[in-house]
């Protein structure tokens, strides 16, 4: 079935030790989003890869990054994880802009 | 700036009853979604209405699409336990994201 895949679902990180989190799709979507989503709240977007063009939030802090190296893959970096990054980040595609999200499950980060 | 409010933010009820959760904004949308997550898992897509006035049903769901595609409802006939979980609607925004409402988190007891 086409989806989208997160992994790890959990990952546990140090205060300060950089993380990278993945994701891929096998729905040859044009967009791929990071979202950040705190207990009980909406998500939140960090940031969208438009094919290979990177739009960044106006609030995404620097500690954030990404990188898509093909249409299928994406990954979130971050380099200093602090105790609010602790959060679950979701991933998720759409054949372009505009267009309904598929989300996948999500990784779960704890930083200790 | 575009926003979506829903109401109620929490909703407990029984086994049987029947609920509906609003999403409302003053801004004009070209389409809604609502999904449905639950603890542990990312959302999951319901439906997508695209036309004002439209209204959908997914089983014990229905879903409605404002006259002037502005609001959304989300009927639950006979809740279940199964239903339980953060609803969320969502639209798409200007800048080609998607503004989230803040969900309704819902519990259907036994």
């Amino acid at each position: 079935d086409a989806m989208v895949i997160q992994n790890p679902r959990y990952q546990v990180t140090q205060f300060g030790k950089p993380v990278t989190l993945s994701c891929s799709q096998t729905l040859n979507h044009n967009v791929m989003y990071w979202y950040q989503q705190k207990s009980s709240q909406a998500p939140k977007l960090l940031f969208h890869y438009y094919d290979k063009d990177f739009n960044n939030e106006a609030d995404t802090p620097d500690n954030f990054q990404s990188r898509r190296p093909n249409t299928s893959f994406c990954f979130l970096d971050i380099r200093s994880p602090g105790l609010g990054d602790a959060a679950m980040y979701l991933c998720a595609t759409s054949p372009r802009l505009q267009e309904t999200q598929y989300f996948g499950p999500g990784t779960r980060l704890l930083v200790l | 700036t575009q926003l979506l409010e829903q109401s109620p933010q929490f909703l407990s009820i029984q086994e049987g009853e029947n609920l509906t959760v609003y999403c409302n904004s003053s801004s004009v949308f070209s389409s809604l979604q609502w999904y449905r997550q639950e603890p542990g898992e990312g959302p999951v897509l319901l439906v997508t209405v695209v036309t004002g006035g439209e209204v959908k049903k997914l089983k014990r769901l229905t879903f409605q699409f404002g006259d002037a595609r502005k609001d959304s409802s989300l009927h639950i006939t006979a809740a279940q336990p199964g239903d339980t979980g953060l609803y969320l609607c969502a639209g798409d925004g200007s800048q080609g994201n998607l503004i989230f409402g803040k969900g309704t988190k819902l519990s259907v007891k036994p």
